[in-house]
């Protein structure tokens, strides 16, 4: 079945690293991404990754893929009070194919 | 901005109404989806349109329909409205190359009374 799960809330210092965690229970799914949602708007895109790759770095974003237990990470570096958000982790079987999303991670950057 | 608008951006109304929200892609982007986002249930795919044809369908209950028009904008209608539909309605579309992103826009709130 598809299920996506993460933790509902983080609270990281400004400057700290932060890791948010996501697990996945569809084996087949293909493309994995992560969105952030700002007060009062949509989700944008931050990163994604296809299944096949283990890691994918992005300026301050590290995606950590591990498929055998069907874990997804998001590491932000240097993290900053803009940072703060909701992060959602989603799957996909196919490209521009419906995607299936976590419950929404709430990350609080404290100064 | 997204490129993909939504309206109304907000919207109160009672039960048992029917309600339409309204939605345009961005520009050449022939995929559209509806997601509805509420405290309880999170974000839940509630269907997806290409080119006017109906592609994929999730959680979206009878009461509940869309459609996308030629000129590719989509309507998603809510009837027979209950306490439980208020929720956050989002758009989306993609593009037909690339990484498969949705581009969301910024969502209808729709409040039953």
């Amino acid at each position: 079945g598809e299920d996506v799960e993460q933790s509902l809330f983080l609270s990281v210092r400004e400057g700290d690293s932060s890791v948010i965690n996501c697990t996945y229970t569809d084996s087949s799914s293909t493309y994995l991404y992560w969105y952030k949602q700002e007060p009062g708007a949509g989700l944008q895109l931050l990163t994604y990754i296809f299944s096949n790759m283990d890691m994918k770095q992005d300026q301050r974003l590290t995606v950590l893929l591990n498929k055998k237990d069907k874990h997804l990470s998001l590491r932000i570096a240097d993290t900053q009070t803009g940072d703060s958000a909701i992060y959602f982790c989603a799957e996909s079987k196919a490209l521009r194919g419906k995607l299936i999303f976590g419950q929404g991670t709430e990350l609080s950057v404290k100064p | 901005d997204s490129g993909v608008t939504q309206t109304p951006k907000h919207l109160i109304t009672a039960t048992g109404q029917r309600v339409t929200l309204r939605c345009s892609p961005r520009s050449g982007d022939l995929s559209v989806y509806w997601y509805q986002q509420s405290l309880d249930q999170g974000l839940q795919f509630l269907i997806q349109y290409y080119n006017g044809e109906e592609r994929a369908k999730g959680n979206i209950l009878e009461r509940f329909s869309a459609q996308q028009f030629p000129d590719l904008h989509s309507e998603l209608n809510l009837s027979s409205l209950e306490l439980g539909d208020s929720a956050l309605y989002f758009c989306a579309s993609s593009e037909d190359f690339g990484t498969g992103e949705l581009f969301f826009g910024e969502g209808s709130r729709l409040t039953v009374l």
